[in-house]
């Protein structure tokens, strides 16, 4: 069983749509955790830290729940610049990061 | 332009060639990581520095692969008889010890073994 687990998608959605992205994480990625986004061909860049307190940034929203060990990112009122693969990321103790697959999404006009 | 970055940004090589690739990170980060991404994957960490010290090799890292951080600033990959398996994009990512402790990623060296 990998560490980070996320549906790969693809979601295509329209714009101004809400979308829910969902991961589950094993014990040994419990340190804290992230949402990344990753656009094609280049680096992943930090989208939002996730806490169980649950916290927003704009349009999206992250929530985590440590009893099930689920991490969730909405976005809401999409945008066509939103197109990209967002990733769950855990971290471990030494400070690496554990990413999940990937969730790719594609918002259509 | 002060954030990571990696040479070469590609590189292709034939099987059983070697191949290095360097990382510099944010000037002030004693930390640095190297990950390697495979097409429709999330990246997958390989290992880790402390300044100059290694401190975690993943066992993804076989013999072939060895890193260095001789100063504590820049880091090499090297990948020596490489196979077709091993292409992929190798990421750098550098961070300090805050409590933030956010990973910021170069671009990376898209590797492909023909």
């Amino acid at each position: 069983r990998k560490e980070v687990e996320q549906d790969p998608g693809p979601f295509n959605v329209p714009e101004g749509a809400t979308v829910a992205f969902n991961c589950t994480y094993s014990n040994s990625a419990s340190q804290s955790f992230f949402w990344y986004r990753q656009d094609c061909r280049k680096e992943p860049k930090l989208l939002m830290s996730v806490y169980s307190s649950g916290n927003e940034d704009g349009r999206f929203t992250a929530q985590l729940n440590r009893a099930s060990q689920y991490i969730s990112l909405l976005i809401r009122d999409s945008k066509l610049s939103d197109s990209a693969t967002y990733l769950c990321v855990g971290r471990g103790n030494t400070g690496k990061l554990i990413f999940g697959q990937g969730t790719t999404l594609q918002v259509k006009p | 332009d002060t954030g990571v970055s990696q040479d070469p940004r590609h590189k292709i090589t034939k099987r059983g060639q070697n191949v290095t690739f360097r990382c510099d990170p944010i000037s002030e980060h004693n930390r640095l990581y190297w990950y390697r991404q495979t097409l429709g994957q999330g990246p997958e960490f390989l290992t880790y520095f402390q300044n100059e010290a290694q401190l975690e090799k993943s066992r993804l890292l076989s013999d072939r692969f060895s890193a260095e951080r001789p100063k504590g600033s820049f880091s090499t990959l090297e990948i020596q008889r490489t196979e077709q398996g091993d292409s992929a994009m190798y990421l750098c990512a550098s961070t300090s010890d805050t409590f933030s402790y956010e990973q910021y990623f170069g671009p990376g060296t898209r590797l492909t073994v023909t």
